[in-house]
């Protein structure tokens, strides 16, 4: 019963450049949520998807940034023209219900912009 | 006044020693209260959730929540060295929306 997936671990980007992170959820999930963790600042919310659907996006930077999870395949959170700035942990989460409640995370993916 | 308050610690205590975290929020409407477990560098690992004002227990966790006093508590009994980690709370309005609200964690060693 393999947990929430995601890929890669790590991500090296240059300024400039688009990152592609992949969170494949849990089986039986039907719920997925981006979070931002920043070193020394807490889990932030960007995005809440169902498949083909984005339900809440109010945590979403308004440009450069973008998710989509399809009706086959992983969710994909895209960056584009990466900035220092965007150098972050994020994490992927599902659920089996909406709402955010018991949500289980993957082991997310380390962005570092250089 | 942010919507989620947690102290960051750090926290030390021996082992065996009861551990108690705790986090105030300012937002009546959240509805469902959780802790996670974070090891450095890994993912949030779900401990308990509740809904309801009261105590769950779990093992050696016991999650309680106070509702009129905006409190929520995650006690440790009988802590190990392997509980050393950040603890999470963090709590959401239920319905349709999927935002979790987190405190910034309170990182916890356990020393033998």
């Amino acid at each position: 019963n393999a947990g929430v997936m995601q890929n890669p671990r790590h991500l090296v980007r240059r300024r400039g450049q688009e990152a592609r992170l992949r969170c494949s959820p849990m089986k039986g999930h039907s719920h997925v949520y981006w979070y931002r963790q920043l070193p020394e600042e807490g889990l932030k919310f960007m995005v809440y998807l169902q498949k083909e659907n984005i339900i809440d996006e109010s945590g979403m930077p308004k440009e450069r940034f973008s998710a989509e999870f399809p009706k086959e395949g992983p969710s994909i959170l895209r960056i584009q023209q990466v900035v220092r700035g965007d150098s972050a942990a994020y994490f992927c989460a599902s659920s089996r219900s909406g709402g955010g409640t018991e949500a289980f995370f993957g082991q997310g993916t380390r962005l570092t912009v250089v | 006044q942010k919507e989620v308050e947690q102290d960051p610690g750090p926290l030390s205590v021996p082992e065996g020693a009861i551990v108690s975290l705790n986090c105030t929020y300012s937002n009546s409407a959240f509805q469902y209260f959780m802790w996670y477990r974070q090891y450095s560098r890994k993912g949030p690992e779900l401990l308990m959730y509740t809904y309801s004002s009261g105590n769950k227990e779990d093992g050696r966790f016991t999650a309680q929540v106070d509702k009129s006093s905006k409190y929520i508590s995650l006690f440790i009994r009988d802590s190990q060295p392997s509980d050393s980690a950040t603890y999470l709370c963090a709590m959401n309005y239920g319905g349709s929306q999927g935002n979790l609200i987190f405190g910034k964690g309170t990182k916890l060693s356990v020393k033998p």
